[in-house]
């Protein structure tokens, strides 16, 4: 079974800088698993933040990145804002079963 | 601008089946993948399956195959994913959602526009 690996929470100063990983319990994760990062407030839809590993969605703040750190997914938050406090999701597309997996969420913490 | 919009808030009872619709407007890819995604309280999103839009073709998740069908109207701008057997763990927010391709054609493999969503509620 592929998991898809994310920390459960982290916290940032308002204006700081985070880092939240992405990884596969079966190995690493490159741009061939195409990770894209969805941002999500309580009682809300997700919003799309980003897209085949660094394309940033529409409308999406220069704020907001992503990469491939070493064997993982990234995505990081630079000058961090209030609103910024909310769930992320990341998920990687499993081109052999042609399927989309998410993973569990990091809860960012804006204090 | 691409906007879903997704039929109201339903309630049934265990065993029953539900018909969630989600309408699209503005959309000009030649073809896009209507993803569907189900969230439980306090739970991550789950990816259930997509249809697409010019073949009608289907990628369902493995755990809902034989329980989820996914299709469009006549009209093909309406979407519809109906889930069947339900069960209380089926209780959840569905939400519909879109991916596009590139100028060359090569999807994206993530999803872009995302519905309000329609809160299912299984209980007896």
């Amino acid at each position: 079974q592929t998991v898809v690996t994310q920390e459960p929470s982290f916290s940032v100063s308002p204006g700081g800088t985070v880092t939240l990983t992405c990884g596969l319990s079966t190995g690493s994760v490159s741009t061939s698993y195409y990770p894209s990062w969805y941002q999500q407030t309580p009682g809300q839809a997700p919003r799309t933040l980003i897209y085949s590993t660094d394309t940033r969605s529409s409308g999406v703040p220069d704020r907001f990145s992503g990469s491939i750190l070493g064997n993982k997914a990234a995505l990081t938050i630079t000058g961090a804002q209030a609103d910024d406090e909310c769930d992320y999701y990341c998920v990687l597309y499993i081109q052999s079963d042609d399927k989309y997996v998410f993973g569990a969420g990091t809860k960012v913490t804006v204090l | 601008q691409v906007q879903l919009v997704q039929s109201g808030a339903e309630v049934r009872k265990p065993g029953a089946s539900v018909k969630v619709s989600c309408k699209a407007s503005g959309y000009t890819f030649s073809d896009y993948y209507m993803h569907w995604v189900r969230q439980a309280p306090g739970q991550g999103p789950e990816w259930m399956g997509w249809i697409s839009h010019h073949f009608r073709a289907t990628n369902i998740a493995q755990r809902f195959r034989g329980r989820v069908t996914m299709t469009w109207d006549t009209s093909f701008t309406t979407a519809y994913m109906e889930l069947s057997s339900l069960r209380s763990d089926d209780t959840a927010v569905y939400y519909c959602a879109t991916e596009g391709h590139s100028d060359s054609g090569t999807f994206y493999r993530a999803v872009d526009v995302w519905g309000q969503g329609t809160m299912v509620t299984v209980a007896s």
